[in-house]
């Protein structure tokens, strides 16, 4: 079990709000990720991060921001929320399953509807 | 730009059937492919592919890759109503250093009927 916890599970909120959503990992992966999941499009990286204060977008980085500030936590910020950003969100991180094998573990999501 | 593309999009099936899902991609810097299986929640880790060849097995699922031909494909034997899910194909890719990212596919859904 990678120990990630995602928070809130569930959020609504109004266009033009800020929604900050939190992964927390107890673990000490080094990289962690943010997707969101849309019908249709499959899981889309949002930004990524491979360190504290280390951090880069994705392919859908546009209107997110995130923070790393420190090693647990890794939180994705949307600035002024539209009703385009409604959507699940997964954070995920990566990790060593056994010897010369790995993989991505996923947390269990965030439902944001924005109205 | 990396792509990954599974099909079909969909399929149902009888239990007992067996079933394969595709996945091709195109990508920069090939490190792995994976395979995940996602029904109400999380997507959880199947597979992970690096070389070309060598079959994966767990259970009655398998998978295999071609990295000459940027394909792989997930086998599900003897399908049973637990397997519906939605399967994802996910290629990694090294940015720079270590870093790496995931491309996903947009998903082949499975409905298993009994």
């Amino acid at each position: 079990d990678a120990g990630i916890t995602q928070s809130p599970r569930h959020k609504v909120t109004e266009t033009g709000t800020p929604v900050t959503l939190r992964c927390h990992q107890t673990e000490n992966h080094r990289y962690m990720y943010w997707y969101r999941q849309d019908p249709g499009h499959g899981l889309r990286l949002i930004h990524y991060s491979y360190g504290v204060k280390d951090t880069d977008k994705g392919e859908v980085s546009d209107g997110y921001s995130v923070s790393r500030s420190k090693t647990e936590d890794f939180l994705l910020t949307l600035e002024s929320a539209t009703s385009s950003q409604t959507s699940v969100y997964f954070c995920a991180i990566s990790e060593i399953r056994r010897q010369g094998d790995y993989g991505y573990t996923f947390g269990s999501g965030t439902r944001l509807t924005v109205v | 730009e990396d792509k990954v593309v599974q099909s079909p999009l969909s399929l149902v099936v009888h239990e007992g059937d067996t079933v394969t899902l595709n996945c091709s991609y195109e990508v920069t810097n090939f490190r792995s492919l994976l395979w995940y299986k996602q029904e109400k929640k999380a997507p959880t880790f199947l597979f992970m592919l690096t070389s070309s060849g060598i079959e994966k097995k767990s259970g009655r699922l398998s998978s295999i890759l071609d990295k000459k031909e940027l394909f792989s494909i997930l086998n599900i034997t003897a399908t049973q109503t637990g397997d519906s899910a939605i399967y994802l194909c996910a290629v990694e890719a090294l940015i720079t250093g270590a870093n790496s990212k995931l491309t996903f596919g947009k998903g082949i859904t499975l409905s298993v009927r009994p």
